[in-house]
């Protein structure tokens, strides 16, 4: 099993550019989860979703969308980038619906915004 | 929602014991205490969690205190492999959120 894969793992973007976060779990998880980590910061958690087609929002929803079309993806857009999403993003995932299992995360993205 | 407040940061010495406290007071019945870390700036790792009753498994053990305030994760022989950010988190079981703090930072020294 790869487990959960993201990519890019490295992306700089002009403000008001958009793109999109790939996010790829081989687990057949049912929860998956995004979340953004500052600079010597903790995790907070932008969206996540409990299973196909079910998403919801985290603390940091804004300026982020994500849909959910199939188990395996959980890509995040931004649709337009700004300063503020320079971060690193990691996306996790869960067996079971919501967060009580064990998550399991990606490497992450590092995202610079300039 | 629960809080978890924890140290900012700890030093533990290599072969010996660690113990990360975490302080969570305005728990509520159904919220579990979850532990993990962060291994440089790697995807945060889980460790351990628990509801009531002390846990164990083969990287830690959890001690929750019996009015569930608090909690101490501790690493039985610390290495250094075992420096890390150790995150203390609140389960809040019906949202569906696993909610982050800020974490310890713990630095094991040879």
């Amino acid at each position: 099993n790869a487990g959960v894969t993201q990519t890019p793992k490295f992306q700089v973007l002009k403000t008001g550019q958009s793109m999109t976060l790939q996010c790829a779990q081989d687990m057949n998880h049912e929860y998956m989860s995004w979340y953004r980590q500052d600079p010597g910061m903790g995790l907070r958690l932008i969206h996540y979703s409990v299973g196909a087609g079910i998403t919801d929002q985290g603390e940091v929803p804004n300026g982020y969308n994500v849909s959910r079309s199939t188990t395996e993806d959980f890509p995040l857009r931004l649709l337009s980038a700004a300063p503020s999403q320079t971060s690193v993003y990691f996306c996790a995932s869960s067996s079971g619906t919501g967060g009580y299992n064990e998550q399991f995360f990606g490497p992450g993205t590092r995202l610079t915004v300039l | 929602d629960a809080k978890t407040t924890q140290p900012t940061s700890m030093d533990c010495a290599e072969g010996r014991a660690a113990n990360l406290p975490c302080n969570h007071s305005t728990i509520s019945g159904n919220e579990y205490v979850y532990w993990y870390r962060q291994i440089h700036s790697q995807g945060p790792q889980y460790i351990i969690h628990g509801l009531k009753n002390n846990e164990t498994n083969e990287m830690a053990s959890l001690i929750i205190t019996e009015d569930r305030k608090s909690s101490t994760l501790i690493l039985p022989h610390a290495t250094l492999r075992d420096t890390a950010v150790y995150y203390c988190i609140a389960y809040y079981y019906n949202t569906d959120k696993l909610i982050f703090g800020t974490g310890t930072r713990l630095q094991v020294f040879p």
